[in-house]
């Protein structure tokens, strides 16, 4: 089955704690990206990356990281993280050319204590 | 600019009636627009996409982009229960990157 897989699915952690959330994707697309989505703010892009070794920040990058060593995977490190990094994190990938069309997993609940 | 404005209200409709959505946008070199259905604790899935103006419709479901006024509809005929979700708005700018609306919150009562 074509999928975006993400784990762990709900994390609680306490400030300044490093981890990583992982994603991975089995439909060889060459584009992925995470958001987080907040309510009364919507889905915010934080970083993406169009192919391996190729990342571009997104709209709310700051006290995240990301690398690109395979096509499948697409990580998500929380160096120090902190309460207000408390959200809904998604993880998305498209075909390269359609971006437009982004499959998302089912998505990594994260609380910052 | 980036922008993609939703009213983020909720609608509550009952079973059978036509459900309207409605976004704007601020740039105009936007070009792709979608519609994403997002249900409870769950990932958005991507219902529909237009490219540039005119309409699209795919069953139940019409996308519409007047890019004269910089306006996005999505209209679904004979709303069901099952169609009560979240819906976004979202476009395509830059370098391949997705600006989403706010999202409408939308009840089908049975």
């Amino acid at each position: 089955e074509a999928q975006v897989t993400q784990n762990p699915r709900y994390l609680i952690t306490v400030t300044g704690k490093k981890l990583t959330v992982t994603c991975s994707q089995n439909m060889n697309h060459e584009y992925m990206s995470w958001y987080r989505q907040d309510p009364g703010l919507g889905l915010r892009q934080i970083y993406y990356s169009m192919n391996v070794e190729v990342t571009d920040k997104g709209d709310v990058p700051e006290g995240y990281k990301v690398s690109r060593k395979e096509k499948r995977n697409f990580p998500l490190i929380l160096e120090s993280p902190s309460p207000n990094q408390t959200s809904l994190y998604f993880c998305a990938s498209s075909p390269s050319g359609q971006a437009y069309e982004q499959y998302f997993g089912p998505g990594t609940r994260l609380t910052v204590t | 600019q980036k922008e993609v404005e939703q009213d983020p209200g909720p609608l509550s409709v009952p079973e059978g009636a036509i459900v309207s959505l409605n976004c704007t946008y601020s740039n105009s070199a936007f070009q792709y627009f979608m519609w994403y259905r997002q249900y409870s604790r769950k990932g958005p899935e991507l219902l529909m996409y237009t490219y540039s103006s005119g309409n699209k419709e795919d069953g139940r479901f019409t996308a519409q982009v007047d890019k004269s006024s910089k306006y996005i509809s999505l209209f679904i005929r004979d709303s069901q229960p099952s169609d009560s979700a979240t819906y976004l708005c979202a476009s395509l700018y830059g370098n391949n990157r997705l600006a989403f609306g706010k999202g409408n919150q939308v009840v089908v009562i049975p």
